[in-house]
């Protein structure tokens, strides 16, 4: 069935550091790749998504790139700051049907 | 923004109780809710898919008899935990979308706590 990978797990990096996350999805029909930003005990929250149609997307610290030939996707963070601290999702979805989330990467910011 | 409403935000019974979790768009229709659990550390599990005036769509390994979805209007989804038991307890939260290639909305969350 339709699976995406999330690598690291855990991810520890200095305040002002970038940080990197990598996804892989197995459905080649997915079009739709979403990143998600959760604190703990609170919603999963959009931070950034981007379509089929483009290979990178960028939003001030934040940005994604795709690649759907090897069907790979990264988020990108630069000059982290502890608030950045959280555990973060990336999702691919075939657009009007189930989304499928990635098993998440816990990120730390150390000050 | 879209805006998803979870009542309530966190439940503790005891083991046998039924427990109603509501979902709410409050400032668009949805016509697809979707009901996910998440263990501690752990990722989103989708449990079931639920769509307006019809029955829910349950993913595999869901039991149905064990986790009512009632999508009664266009705006609203329930999930009812019936006869909850210790194993129940979880995290739980909805999510919808108001057009499909659209991101999801999530709700608050319900943590659910069976004693």
């Amino acid at each position: 069935g339709e699976n995406v990978e999330q690598h690291p797990s855990t991810l520890s990096v200095q305040e002002g550091d970038s940080a990197v996350i990598k996804c892989t999805y197995s459905d080649s029909a997915s079009n739709y790749f979403p990143w998600y930003k959760q604190e703990l005990g609170k919603r999963p929250q959009l931070i950034i998504d981007i379509r089929s149609n483009v290979g990178e997307k960028k939003d001030q610290r934040i940005a994604v790139t795709l690649n759907k030939t090897a069907k790979h996707f990264s988020l990108h963070i630069t000059e982290t700051q502890p608030e950045d601290s959280a555990v973060y999702f990336c999702a691919a979805s075939t657009g009007g049907f189930k989304t499928i989330f990635g098993a998440g990467t816990r990120l730390f910011v150390k000050a | 923004g879209a805006v998803v409403s979870q009542h309530p935000s966190r439940v503790i019974c005891k083991s046998g109780t039924s427990v109603k979790i509501e979902c709410r768009s409050l400032d668009f229709q949805a016509t697809t809710m979707f009901w996910y659990r998440q263990f501690p550390k752990k990722s989103l599990m989708l449990m079931a898919t639920s769509n307006e005036g019809s029955k829910a769509t349950y993913e595999q390994g869901v039991e149905k008899d064990k986790f009512l979805i009632n999508h009664a209007s266009l705006t609203l989804s329930t999930l009812t935990v019936t006869s909850a038991h210790p194993e129940d307890s979880s995290f739980y939260i909805c999510s919808a979308w108001d057009r499909p290639d659209q991101p999801q909305h999530f709700g608050d969350g319900t943590r659910l706590s069976i004693l």
